[in-house]
């Protein structure tokens, strides 16, 4: 199967800075990229989808000024969680999905926790 | 409302028997339904793809079934392992949507040796 990777795994960081990561879909081009929030024995919530050269779709509920999304290429699309809180702290994965496809493919998550 | 609901929270078997997982769904007209694993800390991994028109689609010890009448997924595990225990999703994807999946929330297997 394709391949998504996530950059960093697992990031630490003080309440009210702002945290970036990355998704790249190393041997795909992804038309569309999307990005979820998992708590703890909880199923993934979808947060945004992106198409590239796009602005993100937010779901409903989710502050689009405070998860920046940005999809400049077909194989990296970013997260920039602003002004992040201790309430932030979650799990956090992305997924790529190439135009006629019916899968998508997701990267092995992000771990923020925000002192 | 809209709702997506896997059986148990968890489900511990017997090496060797069969696994059932369930998931319904109430207020959707899916195009496919999806399972993936996910082990702890990880990302999902994509299983198996059933479509509204199939009944049932197998991949060597994985059977899934889809009834859209009954608006409900089984999806089995044969001889299981120790090895298969992890949280299985199933995941919605819905017409028109750009490809959004919509995830139940999960049902953790646990294989005792």
């Amino acid at each position: 199967g394709a391949v998504v990777s996530q950059h960093p795994s697992r990031v630490i960081c003080k309440s009210g800075t702002s945290v970036k990561i990355e998704c790249r879909s190393l041997d795909f081009q992804a038309t569309t990229m999307f990005w979820y929030r998992q708590f703890p024995k909880q199923s993934l919530m979808l947060m945004a989808t992106s198409n590239e050269g796009s602005k993100a779709t937010y779901e409903q509920g989710v502050e689009k000024d405070k998860f920046l999304i940005n999809h400049a290429s077909l194989t990296l699309s970013t997260l920039t969680v602003t002004s992040a809180h201790p309430e932030d702290s979650s799990f956090y994965i992305c997924s790529g999905l190439t135009r006629g496809w019916s899968e998508q493919f997701f990267g092995p998550g992000t771990r923020l926790t925000v002192l | 409302s809209q709702k997506i609901e896997q059986n148990s929270e968890a489900l511990n078997i017997q090496e060797g028997k069969t696994a059932t997982l369930t998931c319904n769904y109430t207020n959707y007209s899916p195009a496919y339904l999806q399972w993936y694993r996910q082990d702890p800390g990880r990302g999902p991994v994509f299983l198996l793809l059933i479509r509204e028109n199939e009944k049932e689609k197998r991949k060597e010890r994985l059977k899934v079934t889809f009834d859209t009448t009954l608006k409900q997924s089984l999806f089995h595990i044969t001889a299981s392992q120790p090895a298969d225990s992890a949280t299985y999703l199933c995941a919605l994807l819905i017409y028109n949507q750009g490809g959004k999946l919509i995830f139940g929330q999960g049902t953790e297997l646990s294989v005792k040796p």
